[in-house]
């Protein structure tokens, strides 16, 4: 079956600083799509990709879709400490969840 | 707007005693999902209902019944509760269309102990 890995599993950042996770496929995902939760709280969707090599921007975030749909990245940009809480990658087909980062921030 | 709405928030159960956790969503969504959430596990998929009157199985069903009650609702029910279904479970829904599919919706969890 579909397995979706990310990696790092823990980001610890000063504030201020870049991040960035990594999310790979074992098999070509027809799209994407990102989620983010705080911490006690709930999974909160931020984007979908579709295209093969799309890129989308949100203010700070960068979400990438790799050439061969098999892989994606989110980066963000000087982090805050509204970014804290654990990113989420999830493939189509019963959105199969990645193990998550998750983000800290020192301030 | 509600958007998912579980019940209840919290729930205490000793080994052995049976359970239906709720879901409803108002959102006309088609296709609504039971996740749990373990530390260090990520979201694994339970049961899911593609549309209203069918159900299958996700990746860990084992211990679980689901019911698609209506459009709206989509309870999940646990016959015999073990201390391994000690997590936080999650419903979710989405508007699913021919070639393109948008966010998930969440509920915002049902956290279950098992003692």
């Amino acid at each position: 079956g579909q397995q979706v890995m990310q990696i790092p599993q823990y980001q610890h950042v000063q504030e201020g600083e870049d991040f960035t996770t990594y999310c790979n496929s074992s098999t070509t995902l027809s799209n994407i799509q990102w989620y983010k939760q705080r911490p006690g709280g709930h999974p909160v969707f931020l984007i979908q990709l579709v295209k093969s090599g799309e890129v989308k921007k949100q203010k700070r975030l960068t979400f990438q879709f790799g050439e061969a749909k098999k892989n994606s990245s989110l980066h963000i940009t000087a982090t805050q400490t509204t970014d804290v809480g654990t990113y989420f990658c999830a493939g189509y087909e019963k959105l199969t969840f990645g193990t998550g980062t998750r983000l800290t921030i020192i301030p | 707007n509600a958007g998912v709405t579980q019940t209840p928030k919290f729930q205490v159960l000793k080994t052995g005693q049976s359970m239906t956790l709720q879901c409803a969503q108002d959102m006309n969504h088609n296709s609504m999902y039971w996740y749990r959430q373990d530390p260090g596990m990520g979201l694994r998929l339970i049961y899911y209902s593609a549309s209203e009157g069918t159900t299958d199985k996700g990746e860990v069903p084992n211990g679980y019944n689901v019911s698609r009650l209506n459009k709206r609702e989509f309870s999940l029910r646990l016959e015999s509760a073990a201390p391994s279904q000690t997590s936080v479970y999650f419903c979710a829904s989405i508007l699913r269309t021919r070639g393109l599919n948008y966010g998930y919706t969440f509920g915002s969890g049902t956290r279950l102990t098992v003692v």
